[in-house]
């Protein structure tokens, strides 16, 4: 089955603890991305990776490190998590988008993260 | 910078009516694509529908469509014959065609269909 994957679904955490949400996909895409999603705010990006070894920020990257070593896996690190980042986050992939057509982004179940 | 806009917060209709989403965006660009996706109470995120900026012809997908309108930088849902299980939040979003494939999303509307 296609899917994205995330781990963990929930985590509660103290400030400072540093801490890795893993993202994996089967689907051999190129696009990899991580969002926030807060009330009233919507979804913003945190960063994207268009292959392996290439990683650009988002709309919202402080505080916030990836690494792409390899095509299915993009996780998201918080060295030294704040209250601030208390939030739902969403890792999504898709096929490139330099090409048509273009691409729905398949999204992982989310990772609700509260940091106290 | 691209922005999207989604003047409703939030909206209730009665089962089995039309309701209108609505969604503007702004940008320089010409070649892009433009997303309606859906996030249940599951918070899963559903892609709804997807319209290309230089196709003309507006996008259908059974009972969802949408009234594109590139020149006025519009882009509403339409929802026939609504179900309860199209209680969502629904999120407009764009993406540039080119290099970085940044995606950008509205805040959201929250949408209620009534029994």
């Amino acid at each position: 089955e296609a899917q994205v994957t995330q781990n963990p679904r929930y985590l509660i955490t103290v400030t400072g603890k540093k801490l890795t949400v893993t993202c994996s996909q089967n689907m051999n895409h190129e696009y990899m991305s991580w969002y926030r999603q807060d009330p009233g705010l919507g979804l913003r990006q945190i960063y994207y990776s268009m292959n392996v070894e290439v990683t650009d920020k988002g709309d919202v990257p402080e505080g916030y490190k990836v690494s792409r070593k390899e095509k299915r896996n993009f996780p998201l690190i918080l060295e030294s998590p704040s209250p601030n980042q208390t939030s739902l986050y969403f890792c999504a992939s898709s096929l490139s988008g330099h090409t048509d057509p273009a691409y729905e982004q398949y999204f992982g179940p989310g990772t609700r993260l509260t940091v106290t | 910078a691209q922005t999207v806009t989604q003047s409703q917060p939030e909206m209730s209709v009665q089962e089995a009516e039309t309701v209108t989403l609505s969604c503007t965006y702004d940008t320089s660009e010409n070649n892009y694509y433009l997303f309606w996706y859906k996030q249940p109470p599951s918070r899963q995120m559903i892609l709804v529908i997807r319209q290309e900026a230089y196709k003309q012809q507006n996008a259908t997908e059974n009972r969802f469509s949408v009234n594109f309108q590139k020149a006025a930088k519009s882009f509403s849902l339409k929802i026939s014959d609504s179900q309860l299980g199209d209680t969502a939040m629904y999120f407009c979003a764009f993406m540039k065609r080119g290099r970085d494939d940044k995606i950008i999303f509205g805040k959201g509307t929250r949408l209620h269909i009534l029994p």
